[in-house]
């Protein structure tokens, strides 16, 4: 079974739309991220989840929002979508970042956003 | 926030030889230091890690070594092999410190020659 996974697995789209990519752990971990990874393969951190207590990473667009309905999901949503935001979107998981010994993230299969 | 380094960006080695690849941090706040793999096309795999109250920890062919003070640390694999080529990145965080997620170096391409 997958630990950490993500749908769409590929997403083409238009300048302007709004999109959303889902994020599931069946770990049980108590803390979510998401990472975007550009062209350059630079993997970027852009949000981390815990327990209600969003952190948001200062450089990311405000265009950009995740919703968590349950502890096991952490989607993000995009709107306006722009050129620059086509990359490979990864989410996260770690069982508690708060615990030392329990900080080691485990990543998804990955979502490439292609805006055109 | 936390600034990670590392060099170099591309490694070719002939198999069997050894690989170092090499990174320095700038919170000395940060401990927790792991290492990912990442194949083309594929998601970062957790290779190794270590933590602060660790000079170093070795997995069979690969070993981490970290010197606190001088704020850097290394990856070292022994012995290489074809499927060791892929993309390498160190990272570093400081869980519970009030940052959030792993700060990332830019990755090395390492390259085995047959």
């Amino acid at each position: 079974d997958t630990a950490v996974s993500q749908t769409p697995k590929y997403l083409v789209t238009q300048m302007g739309n709004d999109k959303s990519i889902k994020c599931e752990q069946n770990l049980g971990h108590d803390t979510m991220y998401w990472y975007k990874q550009d062209s350059k393969k630079f993997l970027k951190i852009m949000f981390s989840y815990n327990n209600k207590e969003l952190i948001i990473n200062e450089t990311v667009p405000n265009r950009f929002s995740p919703k968590s309905p349950d502890k096991a999901h952490l989607n993000l949503h995009i709107n306006s979508l722009e050129l620059g935001d086509s990359a490979v979107y990864f989410c996260a998981s770690s069982q508690d970042r708060w615990e030392r010994g329990e900080e080691t993230q485990y990543f998804g299969p990955g979502t490439r956003l292609l805006v055109l | 926030g936390e600034n990670v380094e590392q060099h170099p960006s591309t490694l070719s080695v002939q198999e069997g030889d050894s690989a170092v690849i090499k990174c320095t941090y700038s919170d000395s706040a940060s401990n927790y230091f792991p290492w990912y793999k990442q194949e083309l096309g594929k998601r970062p795999q957790l290779i190794i890690d270590i933590r602060s109250n660790v000079g170093e920890k070795k997995d069979q062919r690969i070993a981490v070594t970290l010197n606190k003070t001088a704020k850097h640390f290394s990856l070292h694999i022994t012995e290489t092999q074809p499927e060791d080529s892929a993309v390498y990145f160190c990272a570093a965080s400081d869980p519970g410190g009030g940052a959030d997620g792993l700060t990332f170096g830019k990755g090395t391409h390492l390259i085995i020659q047959p």
